[in-house]
């Protein structure tokens, strides 16, 4: 769906940079997520916010700061990058409550060494 | 917290036959499950969703069928297809949207 955007698509970095991914909506959705997918582990959820200005943690959310200042803004920042990072991060919005369906970015690869 | 096993990891059959992809949730508060569809390089797709006070919902060749009971939910696909060849993630939710670990699915033809 073109309405929610991530960037950059790839992105290497180095042990101990900060990093930001970026994800902007268009479509003024409540619920924003970040997702991390790693072979075997499916997608797991980083961080959530259910409004601008409200974030709460998801199930791995060591390592990683987000904010969300605006309802279609939604940054993910790895403050201090490991390579236990290297990850596809997914950027998923939702309109109305978490059981309405999410809706995907198209991933950033990240790539620590 | 909710925890979500999928089974198999990957899964092979023959163009034409039926596929079938299962997942088990630990949480009985958990009162939504969506199925995800991801192409190689591409981003997670919802394919079809099902609800607690549902036991099965179908969309052409897809159906889905929860067992609130054993806690378990499942995903059919009939009459597979060479471009059904994707990474399916089965989901549940109580407070948050817990996704399984994932099946590959390869169709021959």
């Amino acid at each position: 769906d073109a309405g929610i955007t991530q960037s950059p698509r790839y992105k290497i970095t180095e042990t101990g940079r900060q990093v930001t991914l970026m994800c902007h909506q268009t479509w003024s959705h409540s619920y924003m997520f970040w997702y991390r997918q790693d072979l075997g582990h499916g997608l797991r959820l980083i961080y959530y916010s259910a409004a601008a200005d409200i974030t709460d943690k998801g199930e791995v959310p060591d390592g990683y700061v987000v904010s969300r200042s605006k309802t279609e803004n939604f940054p993910l920042t790895l403050e201090s990058a490991t390579r236990s990072q290297t990850s596809v991060y997914f950027c998923a919005s939702t309109y109305s409550s978490y059981n309405s369906p999410l809706h995907f970015g198209n991933g950033t690869r990240l790539t620590v060494t | 917290g909710e925890n979500v096993e999928q089974h198999p990891s990957t899964l092979s059959v023959q163009e034409g036959d039926s596929a079938v992809i299962k997942c088990t949730y630990s949480d009985s508060a958990s009162n939504y499950f969506p199925w995800y569809k991801q192409e190689l390089g591409k981003r997670p797709q919802l394919i079809i969703d099902i609800r607690s006070n549902v036991g099965e919902k179908k969309d052409q060749r897809i159906a889905v069928t929860l067992n609130k009971t054993a806690k378990h939910f499942s995903l059919h696909i009939t009459e597979t297809q060479p471009e059904d060849s994707a990474v399916y993630f089965c989901a549940a939710r109580s407070d948050k949207l817990v996704f399984g670990a994932g099946t590959i699915l390869r169709v021959k033809s």
